[in-house]
Protein backbone atom coordinates (compact mmCIF):
# COMPACT_ATOMS: atom_id res chain seq x y z
CA UNK A 1 0.00 0.00 0.00
CA UNK A 2 1.16 3.56 -0.88
CA UNK A 3 1.42 6.32 1.74
CA UNK A 4 1.59 9.89 1.46
CA UNK A 5 2.58 11.40 4.82
CA UNK A 6 1.61 15.00 5.14
CA UNK A 7 3.38 17.26 7.61
CA UNK A 8 2.25 19.24 9.79
CA UNK A 9 -0.73 17.89 10.35
CA UNK A 10 -2.38 21.15 11.63
CA UNK A 11 -0.93 25.07 11.29
CA UNK A 12 -2.37 28.58 12.66
CA UNK A 13 0.16 31.25 11.54
CA UNK A 14 -0.66 35.00 11.65
CA UNK A 15 -1.78 37.13 8.06
CA UNK A 16 1.87 38.08 6.59
CA UNK A 17 3.81 34.90 7.58
CA UNK A 18 5.28 32.10 5.38
CA UNK A 19 5.23 28.48 5.46
CA UNK A 20 5.62 25.22 4.15
CA UNK A 21 3.84 21.88 4.23
CA UNK A 22 5.42 18.76 3.01
CA UNK A 23 3.81 15.67 1.60
CA UNK A 24 6.39 12.41 1.82
CA UNK A 25 6.26 8.93 0.62
CA UNK A 26 8.86 6.01 0.33
CA UNK A 27 7.20 4.84 -3.33
CA UNK A 28 7.74 6.75 -6.67
CA UNK A 29 4.52 8.03 -8.11
CA UNK A 30 4.07 9.35 -11.87
CA UNK A 31 2.70 12.41 -10.79
CA UNK A 32 1.66 14.48 -7.16
CA UNK A 33 -1.67 16.78 -7.40
CA UNK A 34 -2.42 19.18 -4.35
CA UNK A 35 -6.21 20.26 -3.45
CA UNK A 36 -7.30 22.65 -1.52
CA UNK A 37 -10.34 21.24 0.69
CA UNK A 38 -13.21 24.34 2.03
CA UNK A 39 -15.54 22.02 4.97
CA UNK A 40 -18.16 19.99 3.23
CA UNK A 41 -17.03 20.69 -0.31
CA UNK A 42 -14.70 18.78 -2.95
CA UNK A 43 -11.77 18.94 -3.00
CA UNK A 44 -10.08 21.85 -5.55
CA UNK A 45 -7.47 20.79 -7.55
CA UNK A 46 -4.63 23.65 -7.11
CA UNK A 47 -1.53 22.10 -9.45
CA UNK A 48 0.00 18.63 -10.87
CA UNK A 49 3.27 18.28 -11.06
CA UNK A 50 4.87 15.19 -13.23
CA UNK A 51 8.40 15.93 -13.24
CA UNK A 52 10.85 15.15 -10.54
CA UNK A 53 12.64 18.31 -9.41
CA UNK A 54 9.56 20.23 -11.19
CA UNK A 55 8.65 23.98 -9.45
CA UNK A 56 5.61 25.58 -10.00
CA UNK A 57 3.80 28.58 -8.85
CA UNK A 58 0.90 29.79 -8.56
CA UNK A 59 0.46 33.44 -7.48
CA UNK A 60 1.77 33.13 -3.57
CA UNK A 61 2.08 29.53 -3.52
CA UNK A 62 5.21 27.59 -4.52
CA UNK A 63 5.06 23.78 -5.33
CA UNK A 64 7.75 21.49 -5.84
CA UNK A 65 8.09 18.20 -6.86
CA UNK A 66 10.80 15.75 -5.22
CA UNK A 67 13.94 14.80 -7.66
CA UNK A 68 12.84 11.07 -7.13
CA UNK A 69 9.25 12.14 -7.20
CA UNK A 70 8.76 10.44 -3.95
CA UNK A 71 8.28 14.02 -2.09
CA UNK A 72 6.61 17.48 -2.63
CA UNK A 73 6.32 20.55 -0.51
CA UNK A 74 3.85 23.71 -0.68
CA UNK A 75 5.10 26.72 0.13
CA UNK A 76 2.61 29.61 0.97
CA UNK A 77 4.33 33.37 0.89
CA UNK A 78 2.75 36.01 3.16
CA UNK A 79 -0.11 33.89 3.91
CA UNK A 80 -3.92 35.76 4.00
CA UNK A 81 -6.73 34.43 5.85
CA UNK A 82 -8.41 33.77 2.65
CA UNK A 83 -5.66 30.72 2.79
CA UNK A 84 -7.37 28.85 5.55
CA UNK A 85 -8.37 25.25 4.48
CA UNK A 86 -7.75 21.86 4.08
CA UNK A 87 -4.45 21.17 2.15
CA UNK A 88 -4.41 17.54 0.26
CA UNK A 89 -1.57 15.96 -1.43
CA UNK A 90 -2.60 13.06 -3.95
CA UNK A 91 0.03 10.53 -5.86
CA UNK A 92 -0.88 8.74 -8.51
CA UNK A 93 0.89 5.74 -9.34
CA UNK A 94 0.33 5.38 -12.68
CA UNK A 95 -0.10 2.46 -14.70
CA UNK A 96 -3.03 0.48 -14.43
CA UNK A 97 -3.72 1.56 -11.13
CA UNK A 98 -5.95 4.61 -11.77
CA UNK A 99 -6.99 5.48 -7.87
CA UNK A 100 -5.19 8.59 -6.26
CA UNK A 101 -4.00 8.02 -2.73
CA UNK A 102 -4.55 10.65 -0.78
CA UNK A 103 -2.06 11.86 2.39
CA UNK A 104 -4.56 12.93 5.75
CA UNK A 105 -4.14 16.59 4.81
CA UNK A 106 -2.65 20.11 6.42
CA UNK A 107 -5.36 21.90 8.06
CA UNK A 108 -4.12 25.67 7.91
CA UNK A 109 -5.61 28.50 9.74
CA UNK A 110 -4.39 31.78 8.99
CA UNK A 111 -5.51 34.36 11.51
CA UNK A 112 -5.32 38.14 10.88
CA UNK B 1 -15.87 26.30 -16.98
CA UNK B 2 -17.95 23.23 -16.61
CA UNK B 3 -17.22 20.99 -13.65
CA UNK B 4 -18.21 17.98 -12.42
CA UNK B 5 -21.56 17.82 -11.65
CA UNK B 6 -23.43 15.78 -8.14
CA UNK B 7 -26.85 15.06 -7.23
CA UNK B 8 -28.54 15.10 -4.26
CA UNK B 9 -25.68 17.46 -2.49
CA UNK B 10 -27.63 16.04 0.35
CA UNK B 11 -29.26 13.08 1.03
CA UNK B 12 -30.61 11.77 4.55
CA UNK B 13 -31.85 7.90 4.70
CA UNK B 14 -32.54 5.56 7.87
CA UNK B 15 -30.20 2.04 8.29
CA UNK B 16 -31.23 -0.67 5.47
CA UNK B 17 -32.67 1.67 2.99
CA UNK B 18 -30.71 2.33 -0.52
CA UNK B 19 -29.52 5.33 -2.03
CA UNK B 20 -28.42 6.46 -5.37
CA UNK B 21 -25.78 8.52 -5.97
CA UNK B 22 -25.19 10.31 -9.71
CA UNK B 23 -22.22 11.97 -10.65
CA UNK B 24 -22.18 13.81 -14.32
CA UNK B 25 -18.18 14.14 -15.33
CA UNK B 26 -16.73 17.22 -16.84
CA UNK B 27 -17.63 17.06 -20.60
CA UNK B 28 -15.47 14.62 -22.93
CA UNK B 29 -13.78 13.94 -19.76
CA UNK B 30 -14.33 9.61 -19.84
CA UNK B 31 -13.03 8.24 -16.58
CA UNK B 32 -15.49 9.00 -13.46
CA UNK B 33 -13.87 8.09 -10.04
CA UNK B 34 -15.71 7.69 -6.46
CA UNK B 35 -14.30 8.23 -3.28
CA UNK B 36 -15.76 8.07 0.41
CA UNK B 37 -14.64 10.80 2.88
CA UNK B 38 -15.87 10.19 6.58
CA UNK B 39 -15.78 12.85 9.13
CA UNK B 40 -12.09 14.32 9.70
CA UNK B 41 -10.48 11.98 7.06
CA UNK B 42 -8.85 12.46 3.88
CA UNK B 43 -10.94 10.71 0.46
CA UNK B 44 -10.47 7.06 0.93
CA UNK B 45 -10.78 5.51 -3.35
CA UNK B 46 -14.22 3.52 -3.74
CA UNK B 47 -14.14 2.65 -7.43
CA UNK B 48 -13.27 3.72 -11.11
CA UNK B 49 -14.98 3.58 -14.51
CA UNK B 50 -13.08 3.73 -17.79
CA UNK B 51 -15.21 3.75 -21.07
CA UNK B 52 -17.89 2.96 -19.11
CA UNK B 53 -15.49 -0.41 -17.86
CA UNK B 54 -14.66 -1.09 -14.14
CA UNK B 55 -10.87 -0.10 -14.16
CA UNK B 56 -9.79 -0.36 -10.30
CA UNK B 57 -11.44 -0.93 -6.98
CA UNK B 58 -10.12 0.36 -3.71
CA UNK B 59 -12.10 -0.25 0.14
CA UNK B 60 -15.73 -0.80 -1.67
CA UNK B 61 -18.24 -2.73 0.48
CA UNK B 62 -20.37 -5.40 -1.28
CA UNK B 63 -23.20 -3.60 -0.14
CA UNK B 64 -22.13 -0.96 -3.07
CA UNK B 65 -22.29 -1.15 -6.66
CA UNK B 66 -21.69 1.05 -9.64
CA UNK B 67 -21.88 1.83 -13.29
CA UNK B 68 -20.89 4.23 -15.98
CA UNK B 69 -23.51 4.91 -18.61
CA UNK B 70 -23.34 5.28 -22.53
CA UNK B 71 -23.44 9.17 -21.70
CA UNK B 72 -20.45 8.66 -19.06
CA UNK B 73 -22.76 9.75 -15.75
CA UNK B 74 -21.99 7.57 -13.04
CA UNK B 75 -23.70 6.16 -10.45
CA UNK B 76 -23.38 4.91 -7.09
CA UNK B 77 -25.61 2.54 -5.46
CA UNK B 78 -25.85 1.82 -1.95
CA UNK B 79 -28.03 -0.85 0.11
CA UNK B 80 -28.55 -1.70 3.50
CA UNK B 81 -27.26 1.16 4.54
CA UNK B 82 -25.23 1.26 7.72
CA UNK B 83 -25.10 3.87 9.96
CA UNK B 84 -21.54 4.18 9.36
CA UNK B 85 -22.20 4.92 5.68
CA UNK B 86 -22.36 8.19 6.50
CA UNK B 87 -20.14 10.52 5.10
CA UNK B 88 -19.64 12.90 2.42
CA UNK B 89 -19.54 11.14 -1.39
CA UNK B 90 -17.58 12.60 -3.99
CA UNK B 91 -17.13 11.84 -7.70
CA UNK B 92 -14.07 13.17 -9.69
CA UNK B 93 -13.33 12.80 -13.66
CA UNK B 94 -10.44 13.10 -15.88
CA UNK B 95 -9.50 12.52 -19.49
CA UNK B 96 -6.64 10.74 -20.53
CA UNK B 97 -5.13 13.92 -21.89
CA UNK B 98 -5.82 16.14 -18.89
CA UNK B 99 -4.70 19.45 -18.03
CA UNK B 100 -1.57 20.86 -20.00
CA UNK B 101 -1.12 16.96 -21.42
CA UNK B 102 -0.79 15.30 -17.89
CA UNK B 103 -2.56 12.25 -17.55
CA UNK B 104 -5.16 11.72 -14.96
CA UNK B 105 -5.68 14.61 -13.29
CA UNK B 106 -8.75 14.22 -11.60
CA UNK B 107 -11.24 17.03 -10.92
CA UNK B 108 -13.51 16.60 -8.15
CA UNK B 109 -17.81 17.45 -7.19
CA UNK B 110 -18.94 19.31 -4.98
CA UNK B 111 -19.93 16.21 -3.15
CA UNK B 112 -23.18 14.44 -1.76
CA UNK B 113 -23.19 14.62 2.00
CA UNK B 114 -25.18 11.16 2.88
CA UNK B 115 -26.50 10.72 6.09
CA UNK B 116 -27.46 7.41 7.83
CA UNK B 117 -30.24 7.50 10.76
Amino acid sequence: TQLLEQSPQFLSIQEGENLTVYCNSSSVFSSLQWYRQEPGEGPVLLVTVVTGGEVKKLKRLTFQFGDARKDSSLHITAAQPGDTGLYLCAGYSGGSNYKLTFGKGTLLTVNP
Amino acid sequence: AAGVIQSPRHLIKEKRETATLKCYPIPRHDTVYWYQQGPGQDPQFLISFYEKMQSDKGSIPDRFSAQQFSDYHSELNMSSLELGDSALYFCASSSPFGLAGVADTQYFGPGTRLTVL
